[in-house]
């Protein structure tokens, strides 16, 4: 099992340049995440699927779209890149649904500057 | 907005002691995760603590959850310098703890030779 992919691992973008980030998982998971990390910080919720289908906003989502492509792909898609969006970006797939919780797995991270 | 707080922000210990870092939270919650982090890389799972439990244990890992002080423990014991890592922890909440968390900023842990 190669659990939670992601691609590219690093990108570089001009102001107003678009991109789609993307990720994978192989676990069968119900739910995936998308989170960014600023340095020295925790990871701020963009966008969520609860489910194939589904996708919900998260605490940070201006600037993000998301797509549910299916229920191994969930891809991340700045449609206008600000240097504000300068961060590393966390996929991650659980198996949690309805209101029962487990952990989240995470994938290897997409270092990304906007310039 | 950040809804656990770690403390301390830092931690520096030596090999073999033990280290206690504190989460605290806002609101009431229905689970609590701790995630350890290393340089550069994605967030490893290492406990879920449901609200109806007050301690949880997984080898050298000892988490407690007081939900009247809305506070958590994460204890590591016999530190090592593989235990170098940030530490995160992570609240859901109701009704839907079970598809958001909200992370806080993190504890640094190093561990000294």
């Amino acid at each position: 099992n190669a659990g939670v992919t992601q691609t590219p691992k690093f990108q570089v973008l001009k102001t107003g340049q678009s991109m789609t980030l993307q990720c994978a998982q192989d676990m069968n998971h119900n739910s995936m995440y998308w989170y960014r990390q600023d340095p020295g910080m925790g990871l701020r919720l963009i966008y969520y699927s609860a489910s194939e289908g589904t996708t919900d906003k998260g605490e940070v989502p201006n600037g993000y779209n998301v797509s549910r492509l299916n229920k191994r792909e969930f891809s991340l898609r700045l449609e206008s890149a600000a240097p504000s969006q300068t961060s590393v970006y966390f996929c991650a797939s659980s198996p949690s649904s309805g209101t029962l919780t487990y952990e989240q797995y995470f994938g290897p991270g997409t270092r990304l500057t906007v310039t | 907005s950040q809804q656990g707080e770690e403390d301390p922000q830092a931690l520096s210990i030596q090999e073999g002691e033990n280290a206690t870092m504190n989460c605290s939270y806002k609101t009431s919650i229905n689970n609590l995760q701790w995630y350890r982090q290393n340089s550069g890389r994605g967030l490893v799972h290492l406990i879920l603590i449901r609200s109806n439990e007050r301690e949880k244990h997984s080898g050298r890992l000892r988490v407690t959850l007081d939900t009247s002080k809305k506070s958590s423990s994460l204890l590591i014991t016999a530190s090592r310098a593989a235990d170098t890592a940030s530490y995160f922890c992570a609240t859901g909440r109701p009704p839907q703890g079970a598809q958001k968390l909200v992370f806080g900023q993190g504890t640094r842990l190093t561990i000294n030779p």
